[in-house]
């Protein structure tokens, strides 16, 4: 049960778009379509952003994407506001019937 | 909308044993699966436990297999989580979260409730 290896931050201006990455293997991210994206502003709880890949909740805005190539998926923000700096977390339903995060990526805004 | 309350947390020796509890509301609690994950000071998320919609079926992380046991009571809408013979690798802030559907990702989170194991 490795966590999933997503980059440990990335940055970007009011604007920008930016991509985070989350690479797993075979038995996780590679076999599976149930990729999710969480947020979590400091002190606060996790907010599942994206599930199964690519599809967003009710509420999120249009601006959180998702993807998967192989082992690996992404999740890309456009058009960054200030209120997207926060920590994001992947997680991939495995095929030992359990759940793998990745270890969190810092997104900053400049 | 839903509504997820954990709680039983507190500081706890080494080797003694806790039990959390998720009070839920707002959805059909015995339609969902359920999980229970952890944070540690500082740390990432890690997944901890699941349990099918009608408790028919478990699954745990390594880390916490033998000790620990999710189970859930479908007449009281609650959730548990019985940790036993717990270690100060177990210090987190736990959250109690609800499935899409079956097991597959955490969907709505609780707010957490502090486990503290220190002597």
């Amino acid at each position: 049960q490795s966590a999933l290896t997503q980059s440990a931050s990335v940055s970007g201006s009011p604007g920008q778009s930016i991509s985070i990455s989350c690479t797993g293997t075979s038995s996780d991210v590679g076999s599976h379509g149930y990729v999710a994206w969480y947020q979590q502003h400091p002190g606060t709880a996790p907010k599942l952003m994206i599930y199964d890949v690519n599809r967003r909740p009710s509420g999120v805005s249009n601006r959180f994407s998702g993807s998967k190539s192989g082992n690996t998926a992404s999740l890309t923000i456009s058009g960054l506001q200030a209120e997207d700096e926060a920590e994001y977390y992947c997680s991939s339903y495995t095929s030992s019937n359990t759940v793998v995060f990745g270890g969190g990526t810092k997104l900053t805004v400049l | 909308q839903v509504q997820l309350v954990e709680s039983g947390g507190g500081v706890v020796q080494p080797g003694r044993s806790l039990r959390l509890s998720c009070a839920a509301a707002g959805f059909s609690f015995s339609s969902y699966g359920m999980h229970w994950v952890r944070q540690a000071p500082g740390q990432g998320l890690k997944w901890v436990a699941a349990i099918l919609f009608d408790g028919s079926n478990e699954y745990y992380a390594d880390s916490v297999k033998g000790r620990f046991t999710i189970s859930r009571d479908n007449s009281k809408n609650t959730l548990h989580l019985q940790m036993n013979s717990l270690t100060t690798d177990d210090t987190a802030v736990y959250y109690c979260a609800k499935d899409r559907g079956w097991v597959a990702a955490p969907e709505t989170w609780g707010q957490g409730t502090p486990v503290t194991v220190s002597s």
